[in-house]
């Protein structure tokens, strides 16, 4: 089954740290994201991915760090997790060549900071 | 990318039709208009998407005028399951893929 898969999916964590959220597609897509959805605020990108070892900021980074080494995965890194990134996480992938934003979507990671 | 204005909710009554209307004046020639819709605590799903005049596939159609200043999502004769979070963006991937949503309209579907 075609699908984007992100783990954990609940993490409760406490200030400082370090954390890592993974997400892994089996769709070949060569572009990732990852946003985060706050009550209000919508959905804001943090970080995109066109293919392997290329990623550039969204709008609003700070405080996260990705790699890409492998073309399925795209982990989200807090080095130093703060209250203010409680949120609720999504990765996302889509096929380059199309000229539209088409995206497919993982479950969602519930990340709480104390 | 060009911002997008939605309304911020609407409620309609099950089995009629509902018509949720963008606006995009800054929209660029090589953008696409696309929805998305989302349902509580699950990633966005991917609707429908076009360029210019009509698009409709099995789950909604899409109203885009000349000017491409605003766009008009309708989802026909709507069930209680269509309460979700419309989300219309508006951009041309290209090389890229960022992206930003807005914060979408909440429809509720009322029996």
């Amino acid at each position: 089954e075609a699908q984007v898969t992100q783990n954990p999916r609940y993490l409760i964590t406490v200030t400082g740290k370090k954390l890592t959220v993974t997400c892994s597609q089996n769709m070949n897509h060569e572009y990732m994201s990852w946003y985060r959805q706050d009550p209000g605020l919508g959905l804001r990108q943090i970080y995109y991915s066109m293919n392997v070892e290329v990623t550039d900021k969204g709008d609003v980074p700070e405080g996260y760090k990705v790699s890409r080494k492998e073309k399925r995965n795209f982990p989200l890194i807090l080095e130093s997790p703060s209250p203010n990134q409680t949120s609720l996480y999504f990765c996302a992938s889509s096929p380059a060549g199309q000229e539209t934003y088409e995206q497919y979507f993982g479950p969602g990671t519930r990340l709480t900071v104390t | 990318l060009a911002k997008t204005t939605q309304p911020i909710s609407m409620d309609s009554y099950e089995g009629q039709e509902v018509n949720i209307t963008c606006s995009h004046n800054n929209i660029a020639t090589n953008d696409y208009i696309t929805w998305y819709q989302q349902f509580p605590s699950q990633g966005p799903r991917f609707i429908i998407q076009g360029y210019k005049t009509k698009v409709t596939n099995e789950v909604a159609s899409l109203f885009i005028p000349a000017d491409r200043k605003s766009s008009t999502l309708s989802l026909p004769r709507v069930s209680l399951s269509d309460t979700a979070v419309y989300y219309c963006l508006v951009g041309y991937s290209g090389g890229y893929q960022k992206v930003t949503f807005g914060t979408g309209t909440k429809l509720q579907v009322i029996p």
